[in-house]
C-alpha cells in the first residue's frame, strides 16, 4: 500500500479481555515496529522484526504483549488479559532496508481499556 | 544508547529561522544523529540524519560541530504548519540495532 496502515483506529475494551491490533507495513519493507505513545509522551520502543525474525523485543511490557509477522509482511500486536495501564496510542513502523534509521509511521491504533 | 537532552518547548514566529539544539554528550563512534517530527494525532515523520558537519534537504538542515556531542535542527523561514514535537534520536544504525529511542522531544509553537 501507499502507507504503513493499521487496524483499527480505536479500540475499547473491558478490563481483562485480549486484543488484537494489526499492522500492514508498506510494500517490501523489510523491517516493522512496534512503539506505544502516551499522551505527551516520545513513542516508546516495544519489539521490532526484520522479514519474519523478531529481532529485539525488549520492549514488550510483560507476558502479556506478543507480536508475531509470520509471513514476513502483515504483524500482530496481541496484548492478553488487558489492563486499564495498557490504554495509550499504538504505533507501527516500516522500513525499506535494516538500519536506515527511517522509519515510516502508520496513524497508529488508539487502545482505551475501560 | 546514548541519551539526549533538547528543550522541552521552543516558540517562535512565522517567517523566522528556528534552531532546536540536541545534547548527546555520550555519542557512541558509530552512532547516528536523527530527526523526526511529529505533528498532532499523527505518527512521527523523519526529517533529516547526519554523522557529522552539515546536511541539508529541502526541509532542514543538520549541524554537528567536530566534537559530535550536539547537534542542532535548522528550519528556515518557519510558517504555522511547522507547529510540531521534534524528537532527536541519536544510535548505531546498521543490522542488529533497530531499536530506535524517542525522547520527549521539543514542542515547537509557531506563532503568527
Amino acid at each position: 500500500g501507499a502507507g504503513v496502515s493499521q487496524s483499527p483506529r480505536y479500540k475499547v475494551t473491558k478490563r481483562g479481555q485480549d486484543v488484537a491490533l494489526r499492522c500492514d507495513p508498506i510494500s517490501g519493507h523489510v523491517s516493522l515496529y512496534w512503539y506505544r505513545q502516551a499522551l505527551g509522551q516520545g513513542p516508546e520502543f516495544l519489539t521490532y522484526f526484520n522479514y519474519e525474525a523478531q529481532q529485539d523485543k525488549s520492549g514488550l511490557p510483560n507476558d502479556r504483549f506478543s507480536a508475531e509477522r509470520p509471513e514476513g509482511s502483515i504483524s500482530t500486536l496481541t496484548i492478553q488479559r488487558t489492563e486499564q495501564r495498557d490504554s495509550a496510542m499504538y504505533r507501527c513502523a516500516s522500513s525499506l532496508v535494516v538500519g536506515t534509521g527511517e522509519l515510516f509511521f502508520g496513524e497508529g491504533s488508539r487502545l482505551t481499556v475501560l | 544508547l546514548a541519551k539526549t537532552t533538547q528543550p522541552i518547548s521552543m516558540d517562535s514566529y512565522e517567517g523566522q529561522e528556528v534552531n532546536i539544539t540536541c545534547s548527546h554528550n555520550n555519542i557512541a563512534t558509530n552512532d547516528y544523529i536523527t530527526w523526526y517530527q511529529q505533528f498532532p494525532s499523527q505518527g512521527p515523520r523523519f526529517i533529516i540524519q547526519g554523522y557529522k558537519t552539515k546536511v541539508t534537504n529541502e526541509v532542514a538542515s543538520l549541524f554537528i560541530p567536530a566534537d559530535r556531542k550536539s547537534s542542532t535542527l535548522s528550519l528556515p523561514r518557519v510558517s504555522l504548519s511547522d507547529t510540531a514535537v521534534y524528537y532527536c534520536l541519536v544510535g548505531e544504525t546498521g543490522f542488529g540495532n533497530e531499536k530506535l529511542t524517542f525522547g520527549t522531544g521539543t514542542r515547537l509553537t509557531i506563532i503568527p
